[in-house]
């Protein structure tokens, strides 16, 4: 079995400041980690993912998320956050031995101005 | 096409009426996956097609759904009898083999009234 938790339903941070968008995983296996964000009224969009290699994996917009395998996390970051990040954001995972992508229940992320 | 489409983006009902939904995933895409996403969570794993391999339908919430998907083409997903908690946006999402990036549509917003 497979899931993936995200502790906090909301995040608020400044524009300019770091914002940091915590995720958590659980596979049987070896992990394959995605990043979505959704805007109001649209699909999902491809931020970054994990599949193999540096732990560091760096994204759209600025994006970046670390691979701690011991903590098995993968939290989402950016140093400097605009208004314009203010969206839902997904943090998606599958076993490598599997095909279905299960998501947390997403982070409202505002950043105000 | 450039990415996955799906029709109609809204739909209103009667509850008790049948709906079907519509995805064009990208062309060569061999992987489709139907979720759903209700107001305020996360998303609900529905079905998932692989070429021409039997379906898992594991997530199909009730007999009411039910899915198609002719090779690697269009799938539609029907609602039978629909009920107002089939209220939500359902999301398809293709992938070149069901191994690395998902490309998600814009959904179908699906309102039982």
């Amino acid at each position: 079995a497979q899931s993936v938790a995200q502790p906090e339903d909301q995040v608020n941070v400044a524009e300019g400041n770091p914002l940091t968008v915590k995720c958590t995983y659980s596979v049987s296996g070896n992990p394959y980690l995605f990043w979505y964000v959704q805007y109001p009224n649209r699909g999902l969009q491809f931020l970054l993912k994990y599949i193999t290699g540096d732990n560091l994996v760096k994204g759209s917009y600025g994006f970046e998320a670390e691979f701690n395998k011991s903590q098995t996390s993968f939290h989402l970051k950016k140093p400097s956050a605009l208004v314009s990040d203010s969206a839902l954001y997904f943090c998606a995972v599958r076993d490598i031995d599997d095909y279905k992508l299960s998501f947390g229940a997403g982070t409202t992320v505002t950043v105000r101005a | 096409g450039a990415g996955v489409s799906q029709s109609p983006s809204n739909k209103v009902t009667e509850k008790g009426k049948d709906v079907e939904l519509r995805c064009d995933p990208i062309s060569g895409h061999t992987a489709l996956y139907w979720y759903r996403q209700r107001l305020g969570q996360g998303l609900e794993f529905l079905i998932y097609f692989q070429g021409n391999s039997a379906p898992d339908k594991s997530g199909l919430p009730s007999d009411r759904f039910s899915a198609e998907r002719t090779g690697e083409s269009v799938s539609t997903l029907t609602i039978q009898r629909t009920q107002q908690e089939d209220s939500a946006v359902y999301l398809c999402a293709s992938s070149l083999d069901g191994t690395y990036g998902y490309t998600f549509g814009s959904g179908t917003r699906l309102t039982v009234v």
